[in-house]
């Protein structure tokens, strides 16, 4: 099955600087690939999506890339701020499947 | 608030007995999912509905857990025989059937606590 890897696991930035996020997966045929943010007590909330066919897609301060050659694709946040602290998951799902394999998170902390 | 809502949010209960949970999906939302979470990790798979069908079950739902879509809107999550390893955070998610790719919407999840 899918296997997704995130890096690094702890990342801390100074508030106003960006964050980058990287995700590698293992099944050439995962096509879908979604960012959720899960902060402490609460359930994963969608951020942000991408689909194979695009390498890129931005939405105000966020921003994911995906290199489908490499099989990685990273979450990019600029300007950050102290909301933005969270827990970050990365996912991926093969076309066809209903299941989505999600990374082990990263644990984002915006120093103000 | 149209989001997907589980309920309960906490539940503790002593070691071998049973627990059901329940998730309403976003209304109009055909696929419903059930994911667990342990401390530390990401969420993982544990079964799909398509409407009232069961149609994908993972591994890691073993013979004590039974999941239910019964009018294909709501669905019940029940534990036989809590066993402590069964603490985790359990999570529904539910998405539109428009496209083969489409996103997937949690639930503040139900957080269980067998001791």
């Amino acid at each position: 099955g899918e296997n997704v890897e995130q890096h690094p696991s702890t990342l801390s930035v100074q508030e106003g600087d960006s964050a980058v996020i990287k995700c590698t997966y293992s099944d050439s045929a995962s096509n879908y690939f979604p960012w959720y943010k899960q902060e402490l007590g609460k359930g994963p909330q969608l951020i942000i999506d991408i689909r194979s066919n695009v390498g890129e897609k931005k939405d105000q301060r966020i921003a994911v890339t995906l290199n489908k050659t490499a099989k990685h694709f990273s979450l990019h946040i600029t300007e950050t701020q102290p909301e933005d602290s969270a827990v970050y998951f990365c996912a991926a799902r093969p076309y066809g499947n209903n299941r989505l394999a999600f990374g082990k998170g990263n644990q984002v902390v915006v120093i103000p | 608030d149209t989001g997907v809502s589980q309920d309960p949010r906490h539940k503790i209960t002593k070691r071998g007995q049973n627990v059901t949970f329940r998730c309403d999906p976003i209304s109009e939302h055909n696929r419903l999912y059930w994911y667990r979470q342990t401390l530390g990790q990401g969420p993982e798979f544990l079964t799909y509905f398509q409407n009232e069908a069961q149609l994908e079950k993972s591994r890691l739902l073993s013979d004590r857990f039974s999941a239910e879509r019964p009018k294909g809107s709501f669905s019940t999550l029940e534990i036989q025989r809590t066993e402590q390893g069964d603490s985790a955070m359990y999570l529904c998610a539910s998405s539109p059937d428009t496209t083969s790719n489409t996103e997937a919407f949690f639930g503040q999840g139900t957080r269980l606590t067998v001791v």
